[in-house]
């Protein structure tokens, strides 16, 4: 079985300042891991995905994750946030059936 | 731009009545996914189905039934709806293999009174 577990449910940030939102899974196949931004009022969209190789993951609007095996973590990060940055964040095992609870990041001006 | 497009961003509906939400792709894509979203409980799965005509319940389908007819267009609905039915419905759509992101619609937020 898969399960994907989001640590903190609410992360408040001051603008520009780092950010990472963590998350865990189990799986004892491999796994592909997703990251998704929902913004208020809107669906879902990808963020980055981890397939194989490389474990660090560049996506859009200067995020990044990390895929860690053996703490089976895939933590988002970014260095520097903006106050557009605010929204909610969904980490994803093998896209369709495994979401997380979700982390709402609020950035602080 | 690919797109995933829903009927109603807003809907309010009345405790027993039958509902249809109805969602449609423009990808060519054989996975069609219906979502609930809930505070504190993230997106949880009603049904989905991986080709026309086939349907699989997912984690929630109580009170739910799905149609698909045809490749693009992948419908949810509320036999009698009650007020636990509240909530925001999410459509999404994807290739099959789950190394493919999944597009999303705008979602449907339904009040159901």
């Amino acid at each position: 079985a898969q399960s994907v577990t989001q640590l903190d449910s609410q992360v408040p940030v001051f603008e520009e300042a780092p950010v990472e939102l963590r998350c865990n899974y189990s799986s004892s196949v491999s796994v592909y891991l997703f990251w998704y931004v929902q913004y208020p009022n809107q669906g879902l969209q990808l963020l980055l995905k981890y397939l194989s190789g490389s474990t660090l993951v560049k996506g859009i609007n200067g995020f990044e994750a990390e895929f860690n095996k053996s703490q089976t973590s895939f933590h988002l990060r970014k260095p520097s946030v903006h106050i557009s940055d605010t929204a909610e964040y969904f980490c994803a095992v093998r896209s369709q059936f495994y979401f997380g609870t979700g982390t709402s990041l609020t950035v602080i001006p | 731009d690919v797109k995933v497009t829903q009927s109603s961003r807003y809907l309010v509906k009345r405790t027993g009545e039958k509902v249809f939400l109805e969602c449609v792709q423009d990808m060519d894509h054989e996975n069609m996914f219906w979502y609930r979203q809930d505070p504190g409980l993230g997106l949880r799965l009603i049904y989905f189905s991986y080709d026309v005509k086939m349907k699989e319940k997912g984690d929630i389908p109580e009170g739910y039934s799905v149609s698909r007819e045809k490749k693009e267009r992948f419908s949810l609905i509320l036999e009698s709806a009650s007020t636990n039915q509240t909530s925001m419905y999410l459509c999404a759509s994807n290739p099959p293999g789950g190394a493919y992101e999944q597009y999303f619609g705008p979602g449907t937020r339904l009040t159901v009174t």
